[in-house]
């Protein structure tokens, strides 16, 4: 069964960039799809993007194009999500979720990390 | 871009039904998944593709789709049920993976 490990939290300053990983254990992730997911405070769930380890391919939502940066490392099975050019309004909990797809391509996000807090404070 | 609405709350008392719903105009097209998240705690997925439950989520959990609102049920409330319920699904030319606006389930 699939698990996986995110970083701990951070405090950056605005203007700052930070880099938070996400290891993957008890499968054959790197054939997965990782997602990873924004959840503001108190606010909802924002998908952001997505890598598949395998190919190291990644594409992005409108909204963080240019900002995320996703890479992965095969050998370790770690995912990274890097946000650059920070804002108070990045003060965040980030989360990784494989993104799941059975056979017929139906598709749905399972499991989550655990989900790591990414603070933009001066 | 496309969305999903949810009512902010919905409330019940233990032993009631409880029903969440998620309104997008491309969900007769597209499957629909729910996700029960507790306070500090990362989402948990309680169905997929409309109305299949993952293995160690209870009976109580059920879902179902018509037309373009997705419905939760939760039959048989419990207070461990209280939580934040999100539905996610994509929009119509799958590019775009969209998380509803999420509901507040309290248990009275």
């Amino acid at each position: 069964q699939v698990q996986l490990v995110q970083s701990g939290a951070e405090v950056k300053k605005p203007g700052s960039s930070v880099k938070v990983s996400c290891k993957s254990s008890g499968d054959t992730v790197n054939t997965y799809i990782i997602a990873w997911v924004r959840q503001v405070p108190g606010q909802g769930l924002e998908w952001m993007g997505e890598i598949i380890p395998m190919f190291g391919t990644a594409n992005y939502g409108q909204k963080f194009q240019g900002r995320v940066t996703l890479t992965a490392d095969k050998s370790t099975r770690t995912v990274y999500m890097g946000l650059s050019s920070l804002a108070s309004e990045d003060t965040a909990v980030y989360y990784c979720a494989r993104h799941y797809y059975d056979n017929s391509g139906y598709n749905w996000f399972d499991p989550w990390g655990q989900g790591t807090l990414v603070t933009v404070s001066s | 871009s496309y969305e999903l609405t949810q009512p902010p709350s919905v409330s019940a008392s233990p032993g009631q039904t409880a029903r969440i719903t998620c309104s997008g105009d491309a969900l007769p097209n597209q499957y629909g998944h729910w996700y029960q998240q507790k306070p500090g705690q990362a989402p948990v997925l309680v169905i997929y593709k409309d109305s299949e439950r993952p293995s160690g989520i209870p009976e109580r959990f059920s879902g179902s789709s018509s037309g373009t609102i997705l419905t939760l049920t939760i039959s048989g409330v419990q207070a461990e049920d209280e939580a934040d319920y999100y539905c996610q699904s994509a929009d119509s030319d799958s590019t775009n993976w969209v998380f509803g606006g999420g509901t507040k389930l309290t248990v009275l």
